[in-house]
């Protein structure tokens, strides 16, 4: 069971918008940045979002990250078959001293 | 460009200890504001944070797996490597080493090595 909470799977149409939301607590999300990380199996896990809601360079800006309390999202725009992957939330934890992660979303492009 | 590999035994007997090595290449694993670190990805499972060291030797551990972690820098090899001791069928995982970079705006994982799976079993 991981700290932070994702949907299992999420889908859209090319083109479409879709959301991934990534919940935890005050001791996690609630104190500390929020980072997105983008996962195609069998492959390096690459940086998506950072702090929040910044991208780094080379990352489109049809990504986009927010966080409001202990919560968090994920957005993409104009969803394209090359999204297709897992994403997964992370966040350094002060209770545990640690970073967690979440339990990722497999998204699928239809 | 950095960049990171993971390499090891893909299968540990129980009991026994899991030993990994990351070897860096494009960076100095002794020098820069960064921690070193191992995440594991059990199958069907999200990612799990083992611990990190900084650049000056010192370490920092996920405390699940204290007692049996130990991550170390060779910086003649610019290594970073990983020993878990006492494995089980739950230790079972594909292993990662990322650079956690140190900034401003938090700390983050960039790059990522491609992972190792690890099995333990007879």
């Amino acid at each position: 069971q991981s700290v932070l909470s994702q949907p299992p799977s999420a889908s859209g149409t090319p083109g479409q918008r879709v959301i991934i939301s990534c919940s935890g607590s005050s001791s996690n999300i609630g104190t500390s940045y929020l980072y997105w990380y983008q996962h195609l199996p069998g492959t390096a896990p690459k940086l998506l979002i950072y702090a929040n809601n910044q991208r780094p360079s080379g990352v489109p800006d049809r990504f986009s990250g927010f966080k409001s309390g202990t919560s968090a999202s994920l957005a993409i725009s104009g969803l394209r078959s090359e999204d297709e992957c897992d994403y997964y939330c992370a966040a350094w934890d002060k209770g545990l001293g640690g970073w967690v992660f979440g339990g990722g979303t497999k998204l699928t492009v239809l | 460009q950095v960049q990171l590999q993971e390499s090891g035994p893909g299968l540990v007997t129980p009991s026994q200890t899991l030993s990994l090595t990351c070897t860096v290449s494009g960076d100095s694993v002794s020098t820069g504001t960064y921690y070193w670190t191992w995440i594991r990805q059990p199958a069907r499972k999200g990612l799990e944070w083992i611990g990190r060291i900084y650049t000056s030797g010192t370490t920092y551990y996920s405390p699940s797996l204290r007692s049996r972690a130990t991550i170390s820098i060779d910086n003649s090899k610019n290594e970073v490597s990983l020993r878990l001791t006492s494995v089980t069928a739950a230790d079972t995982a594909v292993y990662y080493c990322a650079r956690e970079v140190w900034g401003q705006l938090g700390n983050w994982f960039d790059p990522w090595g491609q992972g190792t799976l690890v099995t333990v079993s007879s």
